[in-house]
């Protein structure tokens, strides 16, 4: 049931800066609700990295910056480390549907 | 240092219903603060949140709406989740959560409980 859209993998080499993006619609990012994003390695629960689109939660690196443009949004990781490898989500709230939606999830490898 | 716990069986039968609770430690659950929710991951798939209960009632997923029930006791200070007419489709790890206000997040987890819908 996810209507947020993420690529299924990135990957990048230490050091380097990757994107995740994050395409919804009218009903969910293009509204006022705001975009969450969360990473989640395997078998742990998710942790929150941003929050209304731009802030992070006390203790989350600034290597961690989100963004967003109409009906999309953007977690950008620089200086990436072996310790970024996982499973990262979006999240916003739907009008439309009247529920919280979580995008589909896109691993990042550190390679 | 506030903590969310789930429990509750492990394996539940077709048809049966699904039952968690949530225990939270360190805070109180009547906080007009947070909605208590619940969000499941099925293996290998991504995560899907269930509904959540909060000060004046709960809201619940429209896919699940018919089937699920999320309720709160004040007294053991916990919250649960009970999903009628359970199938295999609903096994999953099942998270109990808080959405944290004003900033509008999920700022807590609990560890997560793997729940098999077997017979």
């Amino acid at each position: 049931q996810s209507v947020l859209t993420q690529p299924p993998s990135v990957s990048g080499a230490p050091g380097q800066r990757v994107t995740i993006s994050c395409t919804g619609n009218s009903s969910n990012i293009g509204t006022g609700h705001g975009v969450q994003w969360y990473q989640q390695s395997p078998g742990i629960a998710p942790k929150v990295l941003i929050y209304g689109n731009t802030h992070r939660p006390p203790g989350v690196p600034d290597r961690f910056s989100g963004s967003k443009s109409d009906t999309s949004a953007s977690l950008a990781i620089t200086g990436l480390q072996a310790e970024d490898e996982a499973t990262y989500y979006c999240q916003s709230y739907d009008t439309k549907l009247n529920l919280f939606v979580f995008g589909t999830g896109t691993k990042v490898t550190v390679l | 240092h506030v903590q969310l716990q789930e429990s509750g069986p492990g394996l539940v039968k077709p048809s049966q219903t699904l039952s968690l609770t949530c225990i939270v430690s360190g805070e109180s659950i009547s906080s007009r603060n947070y909605f208590w929710s619940w969000v499941r991951q099925p293996a290998g798939k991504g995560l899907e949140w269930i509904g959540h209960i909060y000060s004046i009632g709960t809201t619940y997923n429209p896919s699940l709406k018919s089937r699920v029930i999320i309720s709160v006791d004040m007294s053991k200070n916990q919250f649960s989740l009970n999903l009628t007419s359970a199938t295999a489709a609903d096994t999953a790890v099942y998270y109990c959560a808080r959405w944290m206000f004003p900033q509008r997040y999920f700022d807590l987890w609990g560890q997560g409980m793997l729940v098999t819908v077997s017979s």
